[in-house]
């Protein structure tokens, strides 16, 4: 069964350092999603992204951050300099329409130091 | 405003015994209702989903949702619960028309033997 895969599973980073979170969708979807969710917080709604460019973003996703399909098969989420609040887990999702069910990646916990 | 409101945040059942989760949500959009169940380390999986066609939605591992519009609610629902379900359970909603998700807090599931 096809399935969205992210990599790395966990990433640490020094505050202020470029993280960039790394996700492959499922090969037939057209829409990309970000979440995250911070330790003991809802998982929320980050960016979403079709046709190359954003659809939506929240108003989480600042300057700092940027997403990018850059090989036609990878979404990248960049954070251009991490903060402590940053910390958090990130999970990438795609999905075929805009209304069907999004398809989770198993996340990456980004722990900032 | 779009709002998904869990009503428990954590519920402790038999194994054997019926698992009830209730979801309460407000949105002026004509929503898609989800409900997603995460693991431990592992991603959101989709249990079933509920689209505007019939109230009774049956999902994977025996559970089940009725989307309520007069109470505005979309409770889960399994008549035995087995030790594999425990996990954390999300009830979802999709809030605009690009498919952007908003989460209810989650409802932390334990099965006792």
């Amino acid at each position: 069964e096809p399935e969205v895969t992210q990599t790395p599973s966990h990433q640490v980073t020094q505050m202020g350092q470029e993280v960039i979170l790394r996700c492959v969708p499922i090969s037939n979807h057209l829409y990309f999603y970000w979440y995250r969710q911070i330790l003991g917080q809802k998982v929320e709604f980050l960016v979403s992204f079709y046709n190359n460019e954003i659809s939506e973003k929240s108003e989480i996703f600042d300057d700092q951050f940027s997403v990018e399909r850059p090989d036609g098969s990878n979404f990248t989420l960049k954070i251009r300099s991490t903060k402590l609040e940053d910390s958090a887990m990130y999970f990438c999702a795609s999905s075929e329409t805009f209304n069907n069910e999004q398809f989770f990646g198993p996340g990456t916990r980004l722990t900032v130091l | 405003a779009q709002s998904v409101t869990q009503l428990d945040s954590h519920v402790s059942v038999s194994e054997g015994t019926p698992v009830l989760l209730r979801c309460n949500y407000s949105s002026s959009y004509s929503p898609s209702l989800f409900w997603y169940v995460q693991h431990p380390n592992k991603g959101l999986q989709l249990l079933l989903k509920y689209t505007s066609a019939a109230t009774l939605v049956k999902g994977i591992n025996g559970f089940e949702a009725e989307f309520k519009k007069s109470e505005t609610s979309f409770h889960l629902t399994k008549p035995s619960a087995h030790m594999s379900d425990a996990a954390e359970y999300f009830c979802v909603v999709t809030i605009d028309s690009w498919g952007k998700l908003q989460f209810g807090a989650g409802t932390q599931v334990v099965v006792t033997p």
